[in-house]
This record gives structure tokens, sequence and C-alpha cells, in this order.
């Protein structure tokens, strides 16, 4: 059975950093690309980051690029996102998702959510 | 980018009913389109992907269909589980984007 479980979410104050991991079991993990998607609270999803399974392609979506760092430890089955300068519209729970097919970058559908960490921006 | 637009942004039925979503692309996006189910408090379920193809383990009621801009979610015989909110996703490129969602609701 595939598990996504997050950790790391907090309450943190504006301009500060945080990093989110996401472990990974139950299937080959350095087959598949993977992605970070987030949800404010009470609103909808927005895709985040998306790492290729061998590291070599990444990608943010537009209101995180050049604040967010996705990168995988596939010795470790592990998933991150390194998230710097902070701002209260980062506030969300953020899911990590995985790629439904082997070895693609293209056609992201994600197959499989972990439950959700949620981040909290505040002063 | 490539924007999606969902319509309703909610909906009232009662079971058994046939529901219709539709979602709209600011762009040609050929099949790449998929839907997902979200239960509150739960994380998003994959239910269709490539605009009809349905995803292993879900049932039948649900059928997606469509192409270029414009695409549907189908549920044929709404039951008790289905009540939730449905989102669509492009992926014509990475980054990939989602519509708004709609709910639907217990009539």
């Amino acid at each position: 059975e595939v598990q996504l479980v997050e950790s790391g979410g907090d309450l943190v104050e504006p301009g500060r950093s945080l990093r989110l991991s996401c472990a990974a079991s139950g299937f080959i993990f350095d087959h598949y690309a993977m992605h970070w998607v987030r949800q404010a609270p009470g609103k909808g999803l927005e895709w985040v980051a998306g790492i290729s399974y061998n590291s070599d392609r990444v990608n943010y979506g537009d209101s995180v690029r050049g604040r967010f760092t996705v990168s995988r430890d596939n010795a470790k089955n592990s998933l991150y996102l390194q998230m710097n300068s902070l701002r209260a519209e980062d506030t969300a729970v953020y899911y990590c998702a995985k790629h439904i097919s082997r070895y693609n970058w293209n056609d992201a559908w994600l197959d499989a959510w972990g439950q959700g960490t949620l981040v909290t921006v505040s002063s | 980018d490539v924007q999606m637009t969902q319509s309703p942004s909610s909906v009232s039925a009662s079971v058994g009913d046939r529901v219709t979503i539709t979602c709209r692309a600011s762009q040609y996006i050929s099949s790449w389109l998929a839907w997902y189910q979200q239960k509150p408090g739960k994380a998003p379920k994959l239910l269709i992907y490539a605009t009809s193809t349905l995803q292993s383990g879900v049932p039948s009621r649900f059928s997606g269909g469509g192409s270029g801009t414009e695409f549907t979610l189908t549920i044929s015989s709404l039951q008790p589980e289905d009540f939730a909110i449905y989102f669509c996703q492009e992926s014509k490129s990475i980054p990939v984007t989602f519509g708004g969602g709609t709910k639907v609701e217990i009539k």
C-alpha cells in the first residue's frame, strides 16, 4: 500500500523559514516524480513544486518560485520542501503527492496523496 | 499558464440524481485533464485522468468527457458517499493548474 506521510508543519512568523518532509513507502520511490500541492483554509488546490524521479527536473509555481526549494533523497525515500521568506499567504495545508507513471515528467496525474501538514504563517 | 474554470461552484442534488460538472481551460489542452474528489478533512483522491480514464477502484458511475478546452465530469446516479468537492486539473505542462472546485451538496 502506498503511503505518504508529511511532517514539519508549524506556526512560524513572516520572513522565517521552514522545512517540510514527506516519507514515502509502498512503492519504488526513485521511479516516480513527486509533487507538493497546498490548500489554504477553505480554498482550492494550488500546485507548489515538482521534482522528477532522478532530480534532473524541478519546477515551481509562480507564487513560490525563488523562495521555495524542492528536493528528494531517494536513498531515504523522502521528499522535502524548503520554504524561505514565508508570507501570510503561504498559510495552508501542504500535501505531497505521487506522479501516476514511472519515470514520467509529463502527464502529471497525482494518484496518491499524504494526509497533509499545516503551515501557519503569522506574527 | 493555463487557467481552469469550473462551473457551477456548487450544486445541490439528491441521491440518485445525475450530476454534471464542467471545466473550461483558457487554452487548448487536448486530453490533459484529470478530476479529483475531496471530502472534508481529507486529501484529494484521483478519480479520472486523461479526460476519461477511470482510476483503479473508482466506481463506474463516474465518467469524464470532452477535449480541447471543455470537459465534463458526470456522476450518473449520485450516492451518499459522493457528496464532496470536485476539482479538475490540467496537465498540459508543468506547472499544472487546478480548477476552483465544485461542491456537491445534499438537496
